[in-house]
């Protein structure tokens, strides 16, 4: 069955830096991945979808990147400000015959002022 | 335009008792999805439903846990004769078309389950 696997549990970086956070996956060859905001005591919030034959996409500060050989996704986030601090996730669409959306375990990033 | 509403945010039943948890999605949506987020783990699928019509339930425990999401009215998460093992938040979310397609989620703020 596909896997996913976000590699830091934990993120600490200081503000104004640029903040990394990997998504691999396995067993699996998405049509698209998409990344999710999560504060503590909330539900998740949509940020960005990304599609295979799409290398990179942007929005304000964010930068997400999507290699399908290596099976992994980045997601940057430049300018980091401590209202960044959050957990973020990434997803995997339905695989065959399936509906849901597979969710990595997500990076807590903190981002110290 | 309203969001997903989920209610109660917060929820503590005894042990054996039953916790009903409601969603109500996104205007226009028909598409509702139940995920279970345990502390320090991720967000599991458990049902997706349209309307009067379980799609995949494959998420579901075989026992205690049901879900329906009636013509009219919001989606229900049923579970019966609560352990302390279902502690967990439950949340909805809701999307115009399947996951076959962009599949964006709209997520509820949560309904949080204590057990004592």
């Amino acid at each position: 069955s596909q896997k996913i696997e976000q590699n830091s549990e934990a993120l600490n970086i200081q503000e104004g830096k640029t903040a990394t956070l990997t998504c691999n996956y396995t067993n699996y060859s998405p049509a698209y991945l998409q990344w999710y905001r999560q504060d503590p005591g909330r539900g998740p919030v949509f940020l960005l979808l990304i599609r295979e034959n799409e290398k990179e996409k942007r929005k304000e500060r964010l930068k997400v990147t999507f290699d399908t050989t290596l099976k992994q996704s980045l997601f940057h986030i430049t300018a980091s400000q401590p209202a960044d601090s959050a957990t973020y996730l990434c997803a995997l669409p339905p695989g065959a015959g399936s509906y849901q959306l597979t969710f990595g375990k997500g990076t807590k990033l903190s981002v110290i002022p | 335009n309203a969001g997903v509403m989920q209610n109660p945010r917060h929820l503590v039943r005894r042990r054996g008792q039953e916790a009903r948890l409601r969603c109500s999605p996104m205007k226009g949506h028909s598409h509702v999805y139940w995920y279970r987020q345990l502390p320090e783990e991720g967000l599991k699928f458990m049902v997706y439903l349209q309307k009067e019509n379980i799609i995949d339930e494959s998420g579901m425990p075989k026992e205690r846990f049901s879900a329906e999401f009636p013509k009219e009215g919001p989606s229900i998460l049923r579970i019966q004769q609560v352990v302390r093992g279902d502690s967990a938040a439950y949340f909805c979310a809701s999307s115009p078309t399947g996951t076959a397609n962009t599949g964006e989620l709209f997520f509820g703020e949560g309904s949080r389950l204590t057990v004592l």
